[in-house]
């Protein structure tokens, strides 16, 4: 799996758009870009994912760049319940049904 | 909304001892994943299981961890002789394949194993 680089940290204020980037360079084919986020020592919960379109659901929106060597997340309205660390995953796809590879992720604060 | 759940949520034991971490994945699922994450470090990859057999294992996987689905619907870690270094939460998953041939995640709250 392709290896992701994403800033340590990240302060939003509350109300306004989060938008957390992920450079996965290496990235191939047939991987997919899959964002999950952990709050305190909860287990890691799933936000969204994506090939090559940009994707959109209840939660955020996935923005990937037409080479495919980075990424955004974007939680359009934050609220102090999104403080959480945020984890870019690159995965292939098909029946590669595998692990996921978490890195150290971006701590995002959002504060009042 | 289905969701993966865990027994215990702490489980305090002596070293040497055996624990039996229990999970019951979201019932539709067919694959079946535990995670570690030691205090303060990345959430790390220990094995995924499928139609009965270990399909992946890391290197932290030793024989001193075994996995097993007894039965429709729960599906257990067991860690036999613990060490102080096994203290972490541990984190149980599953996932279904979609028609789109790739498959999500959803992770359980967790399983705070403390070894004294």
């Amino acid at each position: 799996d392709a290896k992701t680089t994403q800033p340590t940290s990240m302060d939003c204020a509350e109300g306004r758009a989060a938008n957390l980037p992920c450079n996965h360079s290496t990235i191939s084919g047939n991987e997919y870009v899959y964002w999950y986020r952990q709050i305190h020592s909860q287990g890691p919960q799933y936000i969204i994912h994506g090939l090559k379109n940009n994707e959109t659901n209840e939660m955020a929106s996935l923005i990937i760049t037409e080479d495919r060597k980075s990424s955004t997340l974007i939680l359009p309205h934050a609220t102090l319940r999104d403080t959480a660390v945020y984890y870019c995953i690159v995965r292939a796809g098909g029946t590669s049904y595998g692990k996921l590879t978490f890195g150290q992720g971006t701590i995002l604060t959002v504060h009042p | 909304e289905p969701e993966v759940t865990q027994t215990p949520s702490h489980q305090v034991t002596q070293m040497g001892q055996e624990v039996i971490l229990r999970c019951v994945p979201i019932s539709n699922h067919l694959y079946f994943y535990w995670y570690r994450q030691i205090l303060g470090q990345k959430v790390e990859f220990l094995v995924s299981f499928y139609n009965n057999e270990i399909s992946e294992k890391s290197e932290i996987f030793d024989d001193q961890f075994s996995v097993e689905r007894p039965d429709g619907s729960n599906f257990t870690l067991k860690i036999r002789s613990t060490k102080l270094e096994d203290s972490a939460m541990y984190f149980c998953a599953s996932s279904v394949e979609l028609a789109e041939r790739t498959d999500t995640q959803y992770f359980g709250p967790g399983t705070r194993l403390t070894v004294l």
